[in-house]
């Protein structure tokens, strides 16, 4: 499984937009990228999942360049609840889900 | 979205006893589920592979006589920590699949062992 690596922490403030990359550089064909949120004392909580280009929900955009081997996680206008763990991660889909997960970025998210 | 329980949420035992932890997918049946470990500070660990009817798989370094996992049927897997030591304590949260793999989580179990 590919190995994902991102930046150990980054700070933002309130409203404004954060963008969290993540390299996979053996990212394989049938690999996806997800993104997980965790709180302290909580499992990870899902927020977004693609396989190339542009993935948006309600939560989160996930833009994948075409050679897949990074991707970005935007959060839109974030807020004091936004600060919390986020991981990158890849995984197979015909290997029933299993991942390796990463370090994770911490993000905080000041007033 | 996927909902997965866990239960209990918290536990403490003496040293040398057993815990059961039982994870739940609750809307979704999931042949595969994953059991995690996580200490203080750290990312998730990978613990073992728990495959409905036949035996799990466990990650290098995990000791399948300690570590007990049954996936007795497609909504439920266990997860006993025999003898538990107080190097055993730790943050455990399971996971079950969904759509393209996708995995949920449950909400983890803290357990300490005094």
């Amino acid at each position: 499984l590919a190995k994902t690596t991102q930046p150990i922490s980054m700070d933002s403030y309130e409203g404004q937009e954060v963008n969290i990359t993540c390299s996979h550089n053996n990212i394989a064909t049938n690999d996806y990228i997800t993104w997980y949120q965790q709180f302290p004392s909580q499992g990870p909580r899902f927020i977004i999942q693609g396989y190339k280009t542009k993935v948006t929900n309600e939560v989160a955009s996930l833009f994948i360049p075409a050679d897949r081997k990074s991707s970005t996680l935007s959060l839109p206008r974030v807020s004091l609840s936004d600060t919390a763990v986020y991981y990158c991660l890849v995984v197979r889909n015909t290997n029933a889900g299993k991942s390796t997960f990463g370090d994770g970025t911490t993000l905080t998210v000041k007033p | 979205g996927a909902v997965v329980s866990q239960h209990p949420s918290r536990v403490i035992c003496k040293s040398g006893t057993s815990v059961k932890i039982e994870c739940r997918s609750l809307d979704f049946q999931a042949t595969t589920m994953f059991w995690y470990r996580q200490f203080p500070k750290q990312s998730l660990m990978l613990m073992a592979t728990s495959n409905e009817g036949s035996k799990a798989t466990y990650e290098q370094g995990v000791e399948k006589d300690k570590f007990l996992i049954n996936h007795a049927s497609l909504t439920l897997s266990t997860l006993t920590v025999t003898s538990a030591h107080p190097e055993d304590s730790s943050f455990y949260i399971c996971s079950a699949g969904g759509f393209q793999e996708t995995q949920y989580f449950g909400p983890g179990t803290r357990l300490l062992v005094l």
